[in-house]
């Protein structure tokens, strides 16, 4: 059972330009989470996501950042006009249907640098 | 504000050494605490979800408990090895949905 991914590992972007970053959860998944460290921080909630639903998403910012999770195909998390404090490692997790509350399986991660 | 605070930021331990460090969060609102190990470059990865006042969980040398009333929670490495070396992570989750909210984390390094 592949864990989750998240592609690309590395991201390097221009102010200004779109950052998409993708998830594919854990085979079975439908629960995904996308966590940011930003320089010298611990991981800070962004957005929980449902198949089709945002659930929560108190910890993203107001503008530019949007979330994903489409009935088919992996979660996409959405950064527009990029400046250079979105500059962090973004996180994604899944858990399975039954639980919210239950172990959260992390990807690898992508860097996102904006120059 | 909520806070998940990790103490200490960082150990330096012999190899064979038992060790210990404290992960403090809400004592309100409790649904779970969650131990990840976090190798540099890796995914971290899922040690324990804790859920009961008393719990103790177990994997290995490694253990844990829980004390929901005071708000902390002991993570215990027995006889540590070089490849314990690694960030341990806790992680409160308050009954807001998934939200995870995280400690900084405790840097462990274990010398030969």
């Amino acid at each position: 059972n592949a864990g989750v991914m998240q592609n690309p590992r590395h991201l390097v972007r221009r102010r200004g330009q779109e950052a998409r970053l993708r998830c594919s959860p854990m085979k079975g998944h439908s629960h995904v989470y996308w966590y940011r460290q930003l320089p010298e921080e611990g991981l800070k909630f962004m957005v929980y996501l449902q198949k089709e639903n945002i659930i929560d998403e108190s910890g993203m910012p107001k503008e530019r950042f949007s979330a994903e999770f489409p009935k088919e195909g992996p979660s996409i998390l959405r950064i527009q006009q990029v400046v250079r404090g979105d500059s962090a490692a973004y996180f994604c997790a899944s858990s399975p249907p039954s639980g919210q509350f239950g172990t959260q399986y992390f990807g690898p991660g992508t860097r996102l640098t904006v120059l | 504000i909520l806070n998940v605070e990790q103490s200490p930021q960082s150990l330096h331990v012999q190899e064979g050494d038992s060790t210990n460090f404290t992960c403090s969060f809400p004592s309100s609102n409790f649904y779970a605490l969650h131990w990840y190990r976090w190798e540099t470059a890796k995914s971290p990865e899922a040690l324990f979800v804790m859920t009961l006042n008393g719990d103790e969980k177990k994997k290995g040398r490694i253990s844990a408990t829980l004390n929901t009333k005071e708000g902390y929670s002991y993570l215990y490495i027995k006889g540590s090895q070089p490849e314990d070396s690694a960030t341990y992570l806790c992680a409160w989750n308050g009954g807001s949905q998934g939200n995870l909210i995280f400690g900084k984390g405790t840097k462990l390094s274990v010398k030969p």
